[in-house]
């Protein structure tokens, strides 16, 4: 298993331009989910899926659009980048929502917003 | 609502010394407790979680963990620290035995950990 995938790894956008980080897992997953980190602000969750065709927003939405057509990807869109997204993203995948369940993360993108 | 607090952004022992690395939380039912770690320009992975049972935690790599209710506190510990513990360490909380889920984890800030020589 390749567990989780997240390409590209580094990003450079300009303000106001659009891009689709991607997101897949190939463990057959119920739950997955976005989070972005930022320096001495642990992680924060954006969205999260708890299956195909169900999406719910976290702590941090705003400017964030994602959708789950299918269990094993689930993109994460940027709409209008702004700098204050510049961040750490991070993907992450369990078996089911339940806090029981592990959560696998993949490693990262590095977005920078000019 | 759940918050954790790490006491110390940035900790350094000496090879062969004892980590620890501190953690409290507040949460309003009993909680799932877990430990993350990174290292440089990777992803997080599980080093240990407590849900139930066992109040002491045993990990990866040599590290155990102990849920203290009365202190609402979940240090991790080490014997005996290795220059490959070099990395940054994140505790996390979930508000256990309801009905949420790892939508609701939140993590604390972290702590660098850095092995002298």
């Amino acid at each position: 298993n390749a567990g989780v995938t997240q390409t590209p790894k580094f990003q450079v956008l300009k303000t106001g331009q659009s891009m689709t980080l991607q997101c897949a897992q190939d463990m057959n997953h119920e739950y997955m989910s976005w989070y972005r980190q930022d320096p001495g602000m642990g992680l924060r969750l954006i969205h999260y899926s708890v299956g195909a065709g169900i999406t719910d927003q976290g702590e941090v939405p705003n400017g964030y659009n994602v959708s789950r057509s299918t269990t094993e990807d689930f993109p994460l869109r940027l709409l209008s980048a702004a700098p204050s997204q510049t961040s750490v993203y991070f993907c992450a995948s369990s078996r089911t929502r339940l806090g029981t369940d592990t959560q696998y993360f993949g490693p990262g993108t590095r977005l920078t917003v000019l | 609502a759940q918050s954790v607090t790490q006491l110390g952004s940035h900790v350094s022992v000496s090879e062969g010394a004892l980590v620890l690395l501190r953690c409290n939380y507040s949460s309003s039912v009993p909680p799932y407790l877990f430990w993350y770690v990174q290292y440089p320009n990777q992803g997080l992975q599980l080093l240990l979680k407590y849900t139930t049972g066992a109040t002491l935690v045993k990990g990866i790599n040599g590290f155990e963990a102990e849920f203290k209710k009365s202190e609402t506190s979940f240090h991790l510990t080490k014997p005996s620290a290795h220059m490959s513990d070099a990395a940054e360490y994140f505790c996390a909380v979930i508000p256990g035995r309801t009905n949420f889920g790892n939508e609701k984890l939140t993590f604390g800030t972290g702590t660098r950990l850095t092995i002298i020589p």
